[in-house]
């Protein structure tokens, strides 16, 4: 499976857009990107997911460059409440079931 | 349920001791995976179960531990003759098979503390 280097730590001002880069460049091409949050003393939680596209939700943005070695997860307006450790991920197929996280990056919003 | 349900929040157990550590996952979900968790590291997989298959059991880290799923639903992940290098916290997580590539619902976890 792909590997993937994101950053260890960032802050982000309330209110504020968070950038978060990932990048993947030995990803296959049948491989897709997702994002993950695990807020303290939580479970991780799914935030989205893409193969070529950018992706949109609720949630966040995800941009992918076209040749696919990197990514960045956009929170529109960050809170206070999205400090958490974000993980990239890149995984063989959707139904595949072993998740690998690597140690993310953890993202302090501050007021 | 709501959510996936995980059971006992916090255990704290001597080393040597076996401990049981129990999931809910959400109804209707028909996969169920157990990962664990050690201070300041990633997930790391330890078991999947899909409907009446065959579970995955390829990350378990040795014979003490083993998982079993009752009538597709709860399942209990058990350790023997705990370590201290079993510390860590057992998250269980469970999705859909149609929904599998919109990302697990995870538990909050039990933290396991072998002393």
């Amino acid at each position: 499976d792909a590997k993937t280097t994101q950053p260890p730590s960032m802050d982000c001002a309330e209110g504020r857009a968070a950038n978060l880069p990932c990048n993947h460049s030995t990803i296959s091409g049948n491989e897709y990107v997702y994002w993950y949050r695990q807020i303290h003393s939580q479970g991780p939680q799914y935030i989205i997911h893409g193969l070529k596209n950018n992706e949109t939700n609720e949630m966040a943005s995800l941009i992918i460059t076209e040749d696919r070695k990197s990514s960045t997860l956009i929170l529109p307006h960050a809170t206070l409440r999205d400090t958490a450790v974000y993980y990239c991920i890149v995984r063989p197929a959707p139904n595949d079931y072993k998740l690998s996280f690597g140690a993310g990056t953890t993202v302090t919003v501050r007021a | 349920g709501a959510g996936v349900s995980q059971s006992p929040s916090n255990k704290v157990t001597e080393k040597g001791k076996d401990v049981e550590l129990r999931c809910d996952p959400i109804s209707g979900h028909t996969a169920l995976y157990w990962y664990r968790q050690s201070l300041g590291q990633g997930l790391e997989f330890l078991i999947y179960f899909q409907g009446n298959s065959a579970p995955d059991k390829s990350g378990l880290p040795s014979d003490r531990f083993s998982a079993e799923r009752t009538g597709g639903s709860v399942s209990t992940l058990t350790i023997q003759r705990t370590q201290q290098e079993d510390s860590a916290v057992y998250l269980c997580a469970s999705s859909s098979l149609d929904r599998a590539a919109y990302g697990y619902t995870f538990g909050s976890g039990t933290r396991l503390t072998v002393v």
